[in-house]
């Protein structure tokens, strides 16, 4: 059974940094791409970026380029999200998403670590 | 404001059908498969259809997904009230370089 764990969430102050991991089982984790996808409160889903299985290639939401950088670590099946200069409509619930065929397209989806940023 | 266009809100009676429509462009749907996912409150999207019309494994018949042209939709036959919840289309667009949903559709059911 495939199972996606978040952590790292919290409240942090605008302009401060956090690091997001997704620990990953039940899969050949290297053989999958891998994204972060969030939900701010009350709202629709965003896309914010995926890594290729390898970790080569990535790629990211305008919103966030320079100030996130996803990777991950194949050896511990985990997946990480840095997130830099933290906005206030980085607010959200963020998940960890195991691709199927495509990169746009999830079938395990994590429970989602909580993201707060205010002063 | 989204890059695919979705009804805030749909409702149908129980027992009967229900469409959620998705609109985009030739640079998102118009070429690029579309997925379907669904969510109740509190809990993680769920793959509901995929390549445009394709059920993972444990999902009923009643749900079924279309493409034609830039729009897709997605369609609850037998409603339930355990069907009560948001819906999301998704797919590549090839333009942003980017993975692009739907706002979500909300389905009440009567």
């Amino acid at each position: 059974e495939v199972q996606l764990l978040e952590s790292g969430g919290g409240l942090v102050q605008p302009g401060g940094s956090l690091r997001l991991s997704c620990a990953a089982s039940g899969f050949t984790f290297a053989n999958y791409a891998m994204s972060w996808v969030r939900q701010a409160p009350g709202k629709g889903l965003e896309w914010v970026a995926t890594v290729t299985g390898p970790g080569s290639t990535t790629y990211y939401i305008q919103s966030v380029k320079g100030r996130f950088t996803i990777s991950r670590d194949n050896s511990k099946t985990t997946l990480y999200l840095q997130m830099n200069s933290l906005r206030a409509e980085d607010t959200a619930l963020y998940y960890c998403g195991k691709t199927y065929r495509s990169i746009d397209l999830y079938d395990s989806w994590g429970q989602g670590t909580l993201v707060t940023v205010s002063s | 404001q989204s890059v695919l266009t979705q009804p805030p809100s749909v409702s149908a009676a129980a027992g009967q059908k229900v469409t959620v429509s998705c609109s985009g462009s030739s640079s998102n749907i118009g070429n690029n498969y579309v997925s379907w996912y669904q969510q109740f409150p509190g809990t993680a999207p769920k793959l509901l259809i995929y390549d445009n019309n394709k059920r993972p494994s444990g999902i009923p018949d009643r749900f079924s997904g279309s493409k034609s042209g830039t729009s897709a939709t997605l369609d609850i036959a037998g409603l339930q009230t355990g069907d009560e919840a948001d819906y999301y289309c998704g797919t590549w667009d090839s333009s942003l370089i980017a993975v692009v949903f739907g706002g979500g559709t909300k389905l009440t059911v009567l």
